[in-house]
């Protein structure tokens, strides 16, 4: 249980352009799902909450419109990194949360490659 | 807000000997803390939680301590292995007002066989 995918796993674009990275729950419905950066070697880097249904909460010196956060349902929330440049390649990974427990669950992670 | 520390930030050990690493967190509020376990390019994982009414908690060879009055708590794994080889990251949390998740900053664990 408690099973959290991500997708893409990896994807390459051109600086300009917008990738779109999904994050779903499988098993259980997450009320709250949260989305993090990590550069190599480094920590998990909080970038927003969300919770269905309601607008995300970015951190601190976060770009909400660079970073659009839609979490559209109790299942899916989705990541779009708006005209992407190399700066943004890193790795995404999201986590959620469901009202049974305290603890998140992290998806695989999606790495950004942006030329 | 919340300030978590980590230390070391690498270990080495040698298969068989027993890997402690500490974290320090400043917000008295924080009442809930896990340890991830992170392999090269995988996911965070879960491996152990406490909470502020526990002191200790232990799942086979992998034990958490939490002192509240000193703010620190700990992660002890014994009999190490090789496939106990990752990043370690420790979390503290004040549920369940507090939704986010404050991560220290890592400690990449090297079993040697």
């Amino acid at each position: 249980g408690a099973v959290v995918s991500q997708h893409p796993s990896w994807v390459i674009c051109k600086s300009g352009t917008s990738v779109k990275i999904e994050c779903r729950s499988l098993d259980f419905q997450a009320t709250t799902m949260f989305w993090y950066r990590q550069f190599p070697k480094q920590s998990l880097m909080l970038m927003a909450t969300s919770n269905e249904g309601s607008k995300a909460t970015y951190e601190q010196g976060v770009e909400k419109d660079k970073f659009l956060i839609n979490h559209a349902s109790l299942t899916l929330s989705t990541l779009t990194v708006t005209s992407a440049h190399p700066e943004d390649s890193s790795f995404y990974i999201c986590s959620a949360r469901g009202g049974w427990t305290d603890t998140q669950y992290f998806g695989p992670g999606t790495r950004l490659t942006v030329l | 807000g919340e300030n978590v520390e980590q230390h070391p930030s690498t270990l080495s050990v040698q298969e068989g000997d027993s890997a402690v690493i500490k974290c320090t967190y400043s917000d008295s509020a924080s009442n809930y803390f896990p340890w991830y376990k992170q392999e090269l390019g995988k996911r965070p994982q879960l491996i152990i939680d406490i909470r502020s009414n526990v002191g200790e908690k232990k799942d086979q060879r992998i034990a958490v301590t939490l002192n509240k009055t000193a703010k620190h708590f700990s992660l002890h794994i014994t009999e190490t292995q090789p496939e106990d080889s990752a990043v370690y990251f420790c979390a503290a949390s004040s549920l369940p007002t507090g939704n986010q998740f404050y991560f220290g900053t890592g400690t990449s664990l090297t079993v040697i066989p």
